[in-house]
């Protein structure tokens, strides 16, 4: 079945750097989805993007999808403390959502 | 800001019990959606509704699961005769569309033990 992997595991960033999270998908995707989850709350929903080559922005948060609808990335400039949680990417084919594992992001101030 | 809500907030409930998870989706939202997310796992999709059914499930939706909208607010999840394995939390979501740009909310989850 469809699977969806989703690297780094884990991120430890300095306040101020950069981290970029990575999705790939084992079969052509019709979307993906991006969510952060803090510890203990709920799954936020961040975005879904749905074109092939297509990149979004929400602020510092850029968001990408691969031209052959396969891979996502997620990546946030200047990293803040209130970036903390775990981001979690969703792909959609021919199968329901099926969501990667997370990359839990640590922010050291 | 407009807020799925879930009912209960924890429920423990002895193995081969019935168990339903109560959820109140934002007032004009369509689609309706239930995730379950084991301790320290990824996020697993398991039903979506829309217009009073299933419009998809996942290989976890089997028939120990059903999903209801009795009335006009509210959306439920049933687990008959529950296992150990479905101790879990469990998001409701509720969306206006599910076309590009739409949002998807989710509500703060249910906790179920299964003891």
């Amino acid at each position: 079945g469809q699977q969806v992997m989703q690297i780094p595991q884990y991120q430890h960033v300095q306040e101020g750097e950069d981290f970029t999270t990575y999705c790939n998908s084992s079969t052509t995707l019709s979307n993906i989805q991006w969510y952060k989850q803090r510890p203990g709350g709920h799954p936020v929903f961040l975005i879904q993007l749905v074109k092939s080559g297509e990149v979004k922005k929400q602020k510092r948060l850029t968001f990408q999808f691969g031209e052959a609808k396969k891979n996502s990335s997620l990546h946030i400039t200047a990293t803040q403390t209130t970036d903390v949680g775990t981001y979690f990417c969703a792909g959609r084919g021919n199968t329901p959502l099926v969501f990667g594992k997370g990359t839990r992001l640590s922010v050291i101030a | 800001e407009p807020e799925v809500t879930q009912t209960p907030s924890h429920q423990v409930t002895q193995m081969g019990q019935e168990v339903i998870l109560r959820c109140v989706p934002i007032s004009n939202h369509l689609y309706f959606y239930w995730y379950r997310q084991i301790l320290g796992q990824k996020v697993e999709f398991l039903v979506s509704f829309y217009n009073n059914e299933i419009s998809e499930k996942s290989e976890i939706f089997d028939d120990q699961f059903s999903v209801e909208r009795p009335d006009g607010s509210n959306f439920t999840l049933k687990i008959r005769s529950t296992k150990l394995e479905d101790s879990a939390m469990y998001f409701c979501a509720s969306s206006l569309t599910e076309g590009s740009g739409n949002t998807i909310y989710f509500g703060e989850g249910s906790w179920l033990t299964v003891v």
